[in-house]
C-alpha cells in the first residue's frame, strides 16, 4: 500500500534556528505531494505543494521542501524559525491510491523554545 | 469569501445516539471528504463523494454515514455503532479529477462522548 511517513511525532527547535520536519513516501510513480499546517482546534491549511517541474517548492511563512525521487522524500525547511511556526504539520501524497484520495502522515508537533 | 464551512465547532453526544454533523462549501468543487483526526493518528479518511448521489467508503467508514443530495453540501452521521466516536472531524474538498491540486478543509467539529 502507498503510504507516507513522517520521521519524529514531535520536533523542538530554538527561536531562529533551522527547521527541519521529514517526509518519505512510498510510490511506484512519483506522486504528487503536499505539507500541511495545523493550529490548535483548526483545520489544515496549505504550506506548499510539489505536482512536477522544480523539485525546490517555496510556500508560505518562508517554508520550503525540496522533492527527491532517489531518496522518497519531501522534507519542509525553514531557515529560522519564529514562535509563530508551532503547530502540527502534515506531509500528504495524492495520485496514488485513485486519484482522488489524499493520504496523510501521521504528523509531526513543531514547539519552539524561546 | 468562498470556503468550506462546518457546524457545529463543538458537540457533545449521549451513548447510544446518532448525530449529524454539517460540511458546507462555496468552492464548487465536486469532490467532497471526511476525515477523522485522532491525536498521534494523523487525518483517516472515513469517506468522500466525487459527485452529487454518489460517494465511497473511505479506510474506517463502519459506524458512520454521508449523503450527498447537493454539490455544496456532504454531511456525516456518527450512528450508535461508531463505538469510540470521540474525535476531531474535519471536512475537505478539492476539484474533481484534479490530482495535482490541494483539498481545502473546514475548521473542524470536536465530538465527544458524555
Amino acid at each position: 500500500a502507498q503510504s507516507v511517513t513522517q520521521l519524529g511525532s514531535h520536533v523542538s527547535v530554538s527561536e531562529g534556528a533551522l527547521v527541519l520536519l521529514r517526509c518519505n513516501y512510498s510510490s511506484s510513480v512519483p506522486p504528487y505531494l503536499f505539507w500541511y499546517v495545523q493550529y490548535p482546534n483548526q483545520g489544515l491549511q496549505l504550506l506548499l505543494k510539489y505536482t512536477t517541474g522544480a523539485t525546490l517548492v517555496k510556500g508560505i511563512n518562508g517554508f520550503e521542501a525540496e522533492f527527491k525521487k532517489s531518496e522518497t522524500s519531501f522534507h519542509l525547511t525553514k531557515p529560522s524559525a519564529h514562535m509563530s511556526d508551532a503547530a502540527e504539520y502534515f506531509c500528504a501524497v495524492s495520485g496514488v491510491q485513485g486519484a482522488q484520495k489524499l493520504v496523510f502522515g501521521q504528523g509531526t508537533r513543531l514547539t519552539i523554545n524561546p | 469569501d468562498g470556503g468550506i464551512t462546518q457546524s457545529p465547532k463543538y458537540l457533545f453526544r449521549k451513548e447510544g445516539q446518532n448525530v449529524t454533523l454539517s460540511c458546507e462549501q462555496n468552492l464548487n468543487h465536486d469532490a467532497m471528504y471526511w476525515y477523522r483526526q485522532d491525536p498521534g493518528q494523523g487525518l483517516r479518511l472515513i469517506y468522500y463523494s466525487q459527485i452529487v448521489n454518489d460517494f465511497q467508503k473511505g479506510d474506517i467508514a463502519e459506524g458512520y454515514s454521508v449523503s450527498r443530495e447537493k454539490k455544496e453540501s456532504f454531511p456525516l452521521t456518527v450512528t450508535s455503532a461508531q463505538k469510540n466516536p470521540t474525535a476531531f472531524y474535519l471536512c475537505a474538498s478539492r476539484r474533481e479529477g484534479q490530482a495535482n491540486t490541494e483539498a481545502f478543509f473546514g475548521q473542524g467539529t470536536r465530538l465527544t462522548v458524555v
